[in-house]
């Protein structure tokens, strides 16, 4: 049974800060990995999704990584903003196709001015 | 142009009250999923529908219902409403084939009971 868990539960930083979110999955057997966000009493944004044949994803400031053998991936922020602050959430793809999301109770960030 | 919409985004009600939530997306998707955000924040699957399918139920207490009257509607029952169901319900999409799988999420419907 899949399990994901991300540490830190919590990061404050201040801005301009480079930083790292952590998420690990105990089955390297994932199809796909995907990052969200959640503002606070709002949905989920997808930020990023990795494939299980790829390393890194890139998207502006976020660069997602990930290692299915050691069962991690991270979320690396550049030059954090204060319009960063929110949960990020990791979530495991059990399988192919049509297969729900396993996620992880989040890390809640906070970028201070 | 809202991918993946969600109503209500609040609801309140009483214990022992049936309710329920609608979801719908325009992205063309097969698969379809119920997710529950509880107190804590932790998100779990109840359901997923593939192609108006129910395809997996996680041992969700079968007062919760869902129905797919086509690929691009899901929606969710609840009958006999407990203070435990209590939560933010999240419904979302995907295409449902391949590996590249990524899911779309609705704004969340907050539920509470009293």
């Amino acid at each position: 049974k899949q399990e994901v868990t991300q540490i830190p539960a919590a990061l404050s930083v201040p801005e301009g800060e480079n930083l790292v979110l952590n998420c690990s999955f105990t089955d390297s057997a994932i199809y796909n990995l995907q990052w969200f966000r959640q503002d606070p009493g709002k949905g989920l944004t997808s930020l990023l999704l990795i494939q299980s044949s790829q390393r890194e994803q890139t998207s502006g400031r976020l660069n997602a990584s990930l290692d299915k053998s050691s069962g991690r991936s991270t979320l690396y922020i550049a030059a954090s903003q204060p319009g960063d602050s929110a949960t990020y959430l990791c979530a495991a793809a059990r399988g192919s196709g049509n297969t729900p999301l396993v996620f992880g109770k989040g890390t809640r960030l906070s970028v201070i001015a | 142009d809202t991918a993946v919409s969600q109503t209500p985004k609040y609801l309140v009600t009483q214990m022992g009250n049936d309710k329920s939530i609608k979801c719908e997306q325009n992205l063309g998707h097969d698969t379809m999923y119920w997710y529950k955000q509880d107190s804590k924040k932790f998100l779990k699957i109840m359901f997923s529908y593939n192609n108006k399918e129910l395809i997996i139920n996680e041992t969700v207490p079968n007062r919760f219902s869902p129905k797919s009257p086509d690929k691009a509607h899901l929606n969710l029952h609840i009958n006999s409403l407990e203070l435990g169901d209590s939560a933010v319900y999240f419904c979302a999409s995907n295409p449902g084939l391949g590996n590249y799988n990524e899911q779309f999420f609705g704004p969340g419907t907050r539920l509470t009971v009293l």
